[in-house]
């Protein structure tokens, strides 16, 4: 069975430090790599993909992607109280169908 | 332009009966997705559909019923709730039929509550 495992935290970081998520996947195969944020009592909300082995970096956020250790991070620089969420890793599988993580929660405090 | 709406946003129900949530999108994506979301299990997928008329299971399909009949609607029915299945229910599109670049987009989520 194809998994995707994330610490469930929280990961609590004082604000302007920077945030560390991480998640490891089973199916190594897996091409396509995504990061959502969940706000609670919110529906999970895109913020990154990653498909290439390296870093991809949108704004404050750095998807880093390890194909050959099955391992994808998330960094989130000058991390804000806003970010304090769920962050959700999921992984394509067949048929357009995500795995997800039990997801990783975040506290940031001021 | 409201993308994923999903109705109701919170239902209460009794144990044994029918309920149907619906899900409606605007974008005329041709994956449409049924997740349930509980704590200590993350989001599990319910069933999905292709498109028009083709629908699958997912992980956790034992009591849902699905149908799609047109590309904007995915109804998702509990045919006799049970309390088990009381959870957060979420829908989601993804605009491509396939390749890597598979980004499915969330609707705002119905509480369902079964007593």
């Amino acid at each position: 069975q194809k998994e995707v495992e994330q610490n469930s935290g929280p990961l609590s970081v004082p604000e302007g430090a920077i945030a560390s998520l991480n998640c490891t996947y089973s199916d190594r195969g897996s091409q396509s790599f995504f990061w959502y944020r969940q706000y609670s009592g919110k529906s999970p909300e895109l913020i990154m993909s990653i498909y290439s082995n390296g870093d991809k970096e949108d704004g404050r956020f750095t998807a880093q992607l390890n194909k050959a250790s099955q391992y994808v991070s998330l960094l989130i620089r000058d991390s804000q109280p806003s970010d304090s969420a769920t962050y959700l890793c999921a992984v394509l599988g067949g048929y357009n169908k995500l795995i997800f993580g039990a997801g990783t929660r975040l506290a940031v405090h001021p | 332009d409201a993308g994923i709406t999903q109705s109701p946003r919170y239902k209460i129900t009794e144990t044994g009966r029918q309920v149907t949530l619906m899900c409606h999108q605007t974008w005329s994506h041709s994956y449409m997705f049924w997740y349930r979301q509980d704590l200590g299990h993350g989001l599990r997928l319910i069933y999905y559909s292709a498109a028009a008329d083709i629908t699958d299971k997912g992980e956790v399909p034992d009591g849902y019923v699905v149908s799609r009949s047109k590309t904007e609607n995915f109804p998702l029915t509990l045919e006799s709730a049970t309390r088990s299945q009381t959870s957060v229910y979420f829908c989601a599109t993804s605009p491509l039929t396939s390749g890597l670049y598979n980004e499915q987009f969330f609707g705002p989520g119905t509480r369902l509550t079964v007593l």
